[in-house]
């Protein structure tokens, strides 16, 4: 199994403050993916990284940065955290075309 | 845009009962398709993962295929058990031109399945 964790695995911050999640992946994947999860509206891709230093935005990327200097490494980060970005953060990774893709343990964010 | 789509949004069924869950996708151009089972609260877990060339797979109890051409998937539960009760997410695996053609997985909403004794 691929081995990705998350952290922190639960998060409670203030609005207004800079807040970072980390994924780490322990088999030199290319792909990595950032996602939310909420009630209502499923899992949505905020960035996706397809190599180191390269990201691309996913459909609600607003108000959310990545960087990705190491291939096991994939950052999140929220500049000035909003009530609107309480979620469930998943990471991913895709392994190999047969085997689909592997999603960390997520992390539950809120801010208040 | 790929849109994936998953009818019913719930189910209620009694233990025992062989159960299908469906997924349309509008965009056939998908590399594969990977069911996945969450547990409230918890992570997502992966199924079942069918290849854009396969028209079904197997695992145990469950049975999912694929119908690359018309857009739909289903995933087949037979014999019910009260453990199978969980939110079951369908999701494709494909390149859009304008992300510079990388592959992405698109997730429906999930059908959330409650099967009782």
């Amino acid at each position: 199994d691929a081995g990705i964790t998350q952290s922190p695995r639960h998060k409670v911050t203030e609005t207004g403050t800079p807040v970072t999640l980390r994924c780490h992946q322990t088999e030199n994947h290319r792909y990595m993916y950032w996602y939310r999860q909420d009630p209502g509206h499923g899992l949505r891709l905020i960035h996706y990284s397809y190599g180191v230093k390269d990201t691309d935005k996913g459909e609600v990327s607003d108000g959310y940065s990545v960087s990705r200097s190491k291939t096991e490494d994939f950052l999140l980060t929220l500049e000035s955290a909003t009530s609107s970005q309480t979620s469930v953060y998943f990471c991913a990774i895709r392994t190999r075309d047969r085997e689909g893709y592997t999603f960390g343990s997520g992390t539950r964010l809120t801010v208040v | 845009k790929q849109e994936v789509t998953q009818i019913p949004a719930a189910l209620s069924v009694p233990e025992g009962e062989n159960l299908v869950l469906n997924c349309s996708f509008t965009d056939s151009a998908i590399y594969n398709l990977q069911w996945f089972r969450q547990d409230p609260g918890k992570g997502l877990t992966s199924l079942l993962l069918i290849q854009s060339s396969q028209r079904e797979q197997t695992s145990g109890r469950l049975n999912a295929s694929l119908d690359k051409s018309s857009g739909r998937s289903t995933l087949y539960i037979a014999a019910s058990q009260p453990g199978d009760s969980a939110t079951y997410l369908c999701a494709v695996d494909g390149k859009e031109l304008f992300s510079g053609g990388y592959n992405k997985l698109i997730f429906g909403a999930g059908t959330r399945l409650a099967v009782h004794p």
